[in-house]
């Protein structure tokens, strides 16, 4: 199974300001067609996750633009340019380029 | 706007099967791929298998062949069957639509863009 590990595993942060959460996978999910699977997802208190961000970059539907992904690889990025008070949850990445489809342990965003 | 229902908080006995059933509105439940997904505090989420209306199907090998999903197209729903379970399966339990995107030629399905509101399952005896 490919091992997803995320950091860090809880994040304060200050409104109107940036944050950063890594994740790091023990294959490399770069497919042959050229695009990297990996989705990230947010869990927000008391609610099912929902997916923010697939194929590594894309945004889902509905989801801000100041969420980014980004990385190549084995090495992955998740980034809010500026942070609002309904991005607290717990962000969690996900591989998808092969079964079964693995989980990293999450980080928990805070303010 | 697809929607996802499953059925309320459920107990379970040791050794027992953990039936639980999925309807899909807004949406034919013939399009897409579908997944079960489970979240428990010692081992967070955890994909169980997917299913595709043709029959297709595909397990987490964690689960030791436990897992069995099914469809009946007729009532646009999905069901999991989870045998033998312990105190290890008690979660929560989460169904979940993928995606299909287009995309360059390729259409994306490894992701899940509509999940259900889950539902809280404990083995207990």
């Amino acid at each position: 199974d490919i091992v997803m590990t995320q950091s860090p595993l809880s994040l304060p942060v200050t409104p109107g300001e940036p944050a950063s959460i890594s994740c790091r996978s023990s294959e490399s999910l770069l497919h042959r067609n050229g695009y990297n699977y990996l989705n990230w997802y947010l869990q927000k208190p008391g609610q099912s996750p929902q997916l923010l961000i697939y194929l590594r970059s894309n945004r889902a539907s509905g989801v801000p633009d100041r969420f980014s992904g980004s990385g190549s690889g084995t090495y992955f990025t998740l980034q809010i340019s500026r942070v609002e008070a309904e991005d607290v949850g717990v962000y969690y990445c996900m591989q998808g380029l092969q079964t079964p489809y693995t989980f990293g342990q999450g980080t928990k965003l805070e303010i | 706007q697809v929607q996802l229902q499953e059925p309320g908080p459920g107990l379970v006995k040791p050794s027992e099967t953990l039936s639980l059933t999925c309807a899909v509105s807004a949406a034919s439940i013939s399009t897409y791929y579908w997944s079960w997904v489970r979240q428990s505090p010692g081992k967070g989420l955890e994909w169980i298998g997917y299913m595709f209306y043709s029959g297709i199907t595909k397990y987490n090998p964690s689960l030791r062949s436990r897992a069995i999903i099914s469809v009946d197209t007729s009532r646009n729903e999905f069901s999991l069957r989870l045998r033998s379970v312990t105190a290890a399966d008690t979660a929560v339990y989460y169904c979940a639509k993928h995606s299909r995107l287009n995309f360059e030629g390729n259409t994306y399905e490894e992701a899940f863009d509509i999940w259900g509101q889950g539902t809280k399952v404990t083995v207990t005896s």
